[in-house]
């Protein structure tokens, strides 16, 4: 079963906005972890934030975390046509596993 | 260059042929797991390994198996491939586990007629 569940599903947004995806989780976990995927191709590593922090920079990223509310948002400012991808959040699972969620696809358009 | 790197990228065979995907890491990283992506479902693990000779079930197990007989490899087995194994692969690796960033391959594409 997957642990984290992005949302939304799709966002289409217009080249210079700001796009925002949100994660949800439902055990306690130790960091929590987004990816970027370009279609088909092999998942990039962007931020890990740890349950004692609440917010992380990355350039343009910005990830939250909210443990209280089983929660993390990113966010794209300024996006770019090259920011369309599917962004997934992953977290740990009951073991030495790891759980990721089905992904936010993002559109940008130039 | 740092990198994991999968073999084949593209596979067309028949139920039941016996097949191997290789996985190999340069990073001497300890973590190397598979998952399978398939539409609407993200990624799920098949398969992960915490270090040599040390492996573990992960959400997908049924009808693949793993070796980690060396650090750098953890290649995936499927004994008798099935149509619900068309799927796409992707072999990832870390340097301490699941709380690290997860070096993904490229992929394998793999279709069971």
């Amino acid at each position: 079963s997957q642990q984290g569940e992005e949302d939304p599903q799709a966002l289409s947004i217009q080249e210079g906005e700001n796009a925002t995806m949100n994660c949800s989780y439902k055990t306690s976990i130790n960091n929590l972890q987004w990816y970027r995927q370009n279609s088909g191709r092999g998942l990039v590593h962007l931020i890990l934030i740890r349950s004692n922090e609440r917010e992380k920079h990355s350039g343009r990223l910005r990830v939250t975390l909210d443990t209280s509310k089983k929660s993390s948002s990113l966010l794209i400012t300024a996006s770019r046509a090259a920011d369309t991808a599917s962004y997934f959040c992953a977290t740990e699972g009951g073991r030495n596993d790891m759980r990721f969620g089905a992904g936010t696809r993002l559109t940008v358009k130039p | 260059e740092a990198q994991v790197t999968q073999n084949p990228r593209y596979l067309i065979t028949v139920t039941g042929k016996k097949l191997t995907v290789t996985c190999s890491q340069n990073m001497n990283h300890e973590y190397m797991s598979w998952y399978r992506q398939d539409p609407g479902l993200g990624l799920r693990q098949i398969y992960y390994s915490m270090n040599v000779e040390v492996t573990d079930k992960g959400d997908v197990p049924e009808g693949y198996k793993v070796s980690r007989k060396e650090k750098r490899n953890f290649p995936l087995i499927l004994e008798s491939p099935s149509p619900n194994q068309t799927s796409l692969y992707f072999c990832a690796s870390s340097y301490g586990g699941r709380h690290y960033e997860q070096y993904f391959g490229p992929g394998t594409r793999l279709t069971v007629t």
